[in-house]
């Protein structure tokens, strides 16, 4: 059974760069798109982007100007990178595996809460 | 960018019951590239349903899905105590940009 799971800081400070990384485990990171998912407390979910495993990404194109992911297929783990955050920006953050036969999320993390702060 | 709206906002129902979510896109869904997922409080979401209809391992079968096009709904046929929680429906027709309805909460 997949698992994913997110680590990084849960507080960062406006105008800096969040940072977190999707370690995948009972599974390969090859032959899938993986996704960056997040939800604002109380509020609904919102699409980031994905990454194939060979590197190839697309983003919301409302964030594509301050997002990168990236996929590292040795160390079965995938990132994401937010740069120039705001309040607007604090939410949880999940990360989340495609299905085989279509962008539908199949596995999901636990999510991992991150606060845009000073 | 195909927008969702899923109806009612807030479903009050008792667990036996049968519960009608629905969920209707902008403009039509291609191929029923439609996904249902259900989320419990400080839990992540749980896929139910792909393509409209098809149930996702080990989802009950009191579960299903149906619609296509522009109308799609989510039926669960009798409440149980577990199924309280918020649904959402997903479009991914529209690569690479996939877009989430808002939720309908089903509660007591």
């Amino acid at each position: 059974q997949v698992q994913l799971q997110e680590s990084g800081p849960g507080l960062v400070k406006p105008s800096e760069t969040l940072s977190l990384t999707c370690t995948v485990s009972g599974g390969s990171i090859s032959s899938y798109y993986w996704s960056w998912i997040r939800q604002p407390p109380g509020k609904g979910l919102e699409w980031i982007g994905y990454v194939y495993y060979s590197g190839s990404a697309n983003y919301i194109p409302s964030l594509k100007s301050r997002v990168t992911i990236s996929v590292d297929t040795s160390k079965n783990q995938f990132s994401l990178k937010l740069s120039s955050v705001t309040a607007a920006d604090t939410a949880v953050y999940y990360c989340a595996r495609h299905g085989g036969h279509g962008y539908y999320f199949a596995y999901w993390g636990q999510g991992t809460l991150v606060t845009v702060s000073s | 960018e195909i927008v969702l709206t899923q109806s009612p906002g807030t479903l009050s129902l008792s667990p036996g019951e049968r519960a009608t979510l629905s969920c209707r896109a902008s403009q039509s869904v291609t191929n029923d590239y439609l996904a249902w997922y259900q989320q419990k409080p400080g839990q992540a979401p749980r896929l139910l349903i792909s393509g409209a209809s098809s149930r996702a391992t080990g989802i009950p079968d009191r579960f299903s899905g149906s619609g296509s096009g522009t109308d799609f709904t989510l039926t669960i046929s009798r409440l149980e105590p577990e199924d309280f929680a918020v649904y959402y429906c997903q479009q991914y027709s529209t690569s690479p940009l996939f877009t989430f309805g808002p939720g309908t909460k089903v509660d007591v």
